[in-house]
């Protein structure tokens, strides 16, 4: 089974500062890695798929890079509503699992 | 509009089932996998499903084989998780979500979550 690590636990920026997320796998996912956001007393919002691919309506200050076991999520410029926790996930093919990462959370500084 | 509204009983006894539901509408619920995720206060995101709501083929996460059922109403596009055997731990936000986007198979619309709590 598919181990997904972030780094760091907690992130502490301010609002314009960039933002880089690590999110390392413990076998190669081969891409299938997806980001989310998530904030309390909302619901997971999907960022990136396929380890680069924006989701509808995302910004352009968020990218997502990486391939093997090794993914980056980077916001280039903090804005307030972006202060939140951020989660990777990935898919193994068989037999169909799905993993998240125990996440990031990005606090204003 | 796209969307999941889910629903369902929120506190539970120890030993007690509970069972969720996830009503799908703004699109073919027949055409996308329903995930099920839920977190623990202070915890990560955990999955713990899938299903596919056209053929019923669902899939487990290890940690809750044997406990856990996900099935559908594709007459009400609604998706159901029963989830027995509850403990303490169960205590958690619950939340369905529609799958399949690129190869990744990310989830991409979330339902809003229902709370469990599980308490003698």
């Amino acid at each position: 089974e598919v181990v997904l690590t972030q780094s760091p636990a907690t992130l502490s920026l301010s609002p314009g500062e960039r933002a880089t997320l690590s999110c390392r796998a413990s076998l190669s996912v081969s891409g299938r890695l997806a980001w989310y956001q998530h904030k309390p007393g909302q619901a997971p919002r999907l960022l990136i798929y396929d380890a680069s691919r924006r989701a509808t309506d995302i910004p352009d200050r968020f990218s997502g890079s990486g391939a093997g076991t090794d993914y980056t999520l980077t916001i280039s410029s903090l804005e307030p509503e972006d202060f939140a926790v951020y989660s990777c996930q990935q898919r193994s093919n068989w037999p169909p699992t799905w993993t998240f990462g125990q996440g990031t959370k990005v606090e204003i500084k | 509009q796209v969307q999941l509204a889910q629903s369902g009983d929120g506190v539970k006894e120890p030993g007690d089932s509970v069972k969720l539901s996830c009503k799908a509408s703004g699109y073919t619920f027949t055409r996308y996998d329903i995930h099920w995720v839920r977190q623990v206060t202070g915890q990560g995101l955990e999955w713990m499903g899938w299903m596919n709501p056209n053929s019923g083929e669902t899939g487990y996460g290890k940690k809750f084989q044997g406990r856990v059922a996900m099935t559908r109403s594709t007459s009400i596009s609604t998706a159901f998780l029963d989830l027995t055997s509850l403990t303490s731990g169960d205590t958690a936000v619950y939340y369905c979500a529609r799958g399949g986007r690129g190869e990744t198979g990310a989830l991409d619309i979330w339902g809003q979550g229902t709370v469990v709590s599980v308490s003698s």
